[in-house]
């Protein structure tokens, strides 16, 4: 049952431009995450923002959560070669499951 | 640090083998999962698991079982391989609530 949809599919812009990722989802949640994905290589996770949150930094990620249009973006600010990779939003509907979204594939230029 | 180390990279099978994919993680978690992934179709949780011996299905369980005779390790088992099982398999842990932790994965392919 995928319940997250992500939106671009895949974005590719500049170093050192900011970069915004889109997530939507359908049933209500506990908590929403993001996981980044390195080509060939599993997910590491780099936020998780809770049902009664509204917004949650870490470095140089922002994530917003609006739980009335069940959707989240995330927000890579300066960006860098290195932060190349697939992005993912997962939901916690309970049961400790994770539901993930179909990811956007961001592609940094030098 | 936590690991999650999945025992192949890359394995080939033929059709019809019976296939073993094992994971193992050193965190004393008591939630282990495995996810099909495939392009366009994002990650999958094929089956689950909340405590030793105990397994639930997951969205997509048909031509898979699993095993979880220690608390460290859930393994995957394709009870006779077909091509259509050829894709990416990642496996995670999590403690309770907190975020799951993936491993490498194994990327399968079934001629």
């Amino acid at each position: 049952s995928q319940q997250g949809e992500e939106d671009p599919q895949a974005l590719s812009i500049q170093e050192g431009e900011n970069a915004t990722m889109n997530c939507s989802y359908k049933t209500s949640i506990n908590n929403l995450q993001w996981y980044r994905q390195n080509s060939g290589r599993g997910l590491v996770h780099l936020i998780l923002i809770r049902s009664n949150e509204r917004e949650k930094h870490s470095g140089r990620l922002r994530v917003t959560l609006d739980t009335s249009k069940k959707s989240s973006s995330l927000l890579i600010t300066a960006s860098r070669a290195a932060d190349t990779a697939s992005y993912f939003c997962a939901t916690d509907p309970g049961a400790q499951k994770l539901v993930f979204g179909q990811g956007t594939r961001l592609t940094i230029n030098p | 640090d936590v690991k999650v180390t999945q025992s192949s990279r890359y394995l080939v099978k033929r059709t019809g083998e019976k296939v073993f994919l094992e994971c193992v993680q050193d965190m004393d978690h008591e939630n282990m999962f495995w996810y099909r992934q495939d392009p366009g179709l994002g990650l999958r949780l094929i089956y689950f698991s909340y405590d030793v011996k105990m397994k639930e299905k997951g969205d997509i369980p048909e031509g898979y079982s699993v095993s979880r005779e220690k608390k460290e390790r859930f393994s995957l088992i394709l009870e006779s391989a077909s091509t259509n099982q050829t894709s990416m398999y990642l496996c995670a842990s999590s403690l309770g609530l907190q975020p799951q932790h993936f491993g490498d994965g194994t990327r399968l392919s079934i001629l």
